[in-house]
Order: structure tokens, then sequence, then C-alpha cells
């Protein structure tokens, strides 16, 4: 069965540090989003690709990046980890661009940053 | 894309229908309203989405409003595991989805 995975699914680091996180989704959809999910805020956007090559910047992506060299794969990387990007991560797929549909999510990253 | 108000929480008894309403008085003619759910510390799942018409699916109904300013998710006979948070999104088709904080729906036996 196609799914979207991510890695790890706990991560604890030290202030400073690099961080990536992996999301491979197995659907061959051209969207992949990456959401992170802190108490009080609900879900809140941090960056997404409509296909490859393709990223874009959402409501909270400051100190993040991402990349998309192929269809499967969207990694978040946190440059130098700080203690406010203490979060559960979560990334998703959905299908072309243009077409209503769902949004397929992973069952989540929760990241320590001490 | 238009912005959505829900009540923070609410209750219902377990079959009973749940009834979860949403505003979103800006929206456009061409967003969609989809509604998905969080269930503990999963990953949200989809549950429906519709742009005029009324829709029903294995889960759940949506009712939008003539005027498409507000509408309603309809869990017909509510369960204990259909306590989760609730969001309601208004969005142009494809496009990343903003979630907000949703309601929290606690199913009680």
């Amino acid at each position: 069965d196609a799914e979207i995975t991510q890695s790890p699914r706990h991560k604890i680091t030290e202030t400073g540090r690099q961080v990536t996180l992996a999301c491979h989704q197995t659907w061959n959809h051209n969207n992949m989003f990456w959401y992170r999910q802190d108490l009080g805020h609900g879900l809140r956007l941090i960056h997404y690709s409509y296909g490859v090559h393709d990223t874009n910047k959402g409501e909270v992506s400051d100190g993040y990046s991402v990349s998309r060299s192929n269809t499967e794969d969207l990694p978040l990387t946190l440059e130098s980890a700080a203690s406010s990007q203490t979060s559960v991560y979560f990334c998703a797929s959905s299908e072309s661009f243009g077409l209503p549909g769902e949004l397929f999510f992973g069952e989540g990253s929760r990241l320590t940053v001490l | 894309d238009a912005k959505t108000t829900q009540p923070p929480s609410m209750d219902c008894a377990e079959g009973r229908a749940a009834n979860l309403p949403c505003n979103h008085s800006t929206i456009s003619g061409n967003e969609y309203v989809y509604w998905y759910r969080q269930i503990h510390s999963q990953g949200p799942q989809y549950i429906i989405h519709g742009l005029k018409n009324n829709e029903t699916n294995e889960m759940a109904s949506l009712i939008i409003t003539e005027d498409r300013k507000s509408s309603t998710l309809i869990l017909p006979h509510a369960t204990l595991r259909d306590t989760a948070v609730y969001y309601c999104i208004v969005a142009n088709s494809g496009y990343a989805l903003n979630f907000g904080k949703g309601t929290s729906l606690l199913v009680t036996p």
C-alpha cells in the first residue's frame, strides 16, 4: 500500500545543531507540506512544495529550509536548532495542484531541542 | 484564504448526532470547505470536503448554507472513537491548507 513515512519519530538534540527530518511518500503526489504543532497553536504551515525543485515558505518558515530533488521526498532541515523549535512536526502530501482532495499525513516527528 | 471560526469545544453523548458548526463568511467562489480531524497525537485525517452542494460519505455529512458563509459537519451516530479535534478549513483546491485551532469534540458515554 502507498504511504507517507516520517523519520525519525523522536529526536532529542542540542541548541545549535543541524537537524534534518525526513518525509517520504509513495503515492507519487506532486504536493508535499510540512507543519508544526504546538500546544495552543494548532497546526502551522512551515514550507510546502508543488513539485520537483519547487519550494514555498509558509506561515512559520524562519529557521527552516526544504529542498525537493525528487517527487517522493521533502526533507525539512533546521540549520541551527533552537529551543523554540521543540515541537511535533507533521509531513503531508496531496495530488496535483488544482485538484480538490485530501491531504495525507504522516505520523509525526517529535523533536526536542535542549 | 478565507478565515474560519469554530467553537473551541463541544460535547456530545454517544449514539447521538454531533453537529459541528463553522463560520466562513469571507469565503470566495472558488474556495472549498474541508474538514479534518485529529485524534490524540496522530496525524490529521481527512473527513470530507465540498464546494456548494451538501456532501455525504461513510464518515460524515457536510451541510453548506446557500450563501456558503457557514457549514456544519454532522457525525450521525457519534462514538467514543470520534473524540478528537475537528478542523474546518477553507481553501482553493490543491493549495496548502491553513489549519486553525479547531473544535475539540468530547463524546461521552
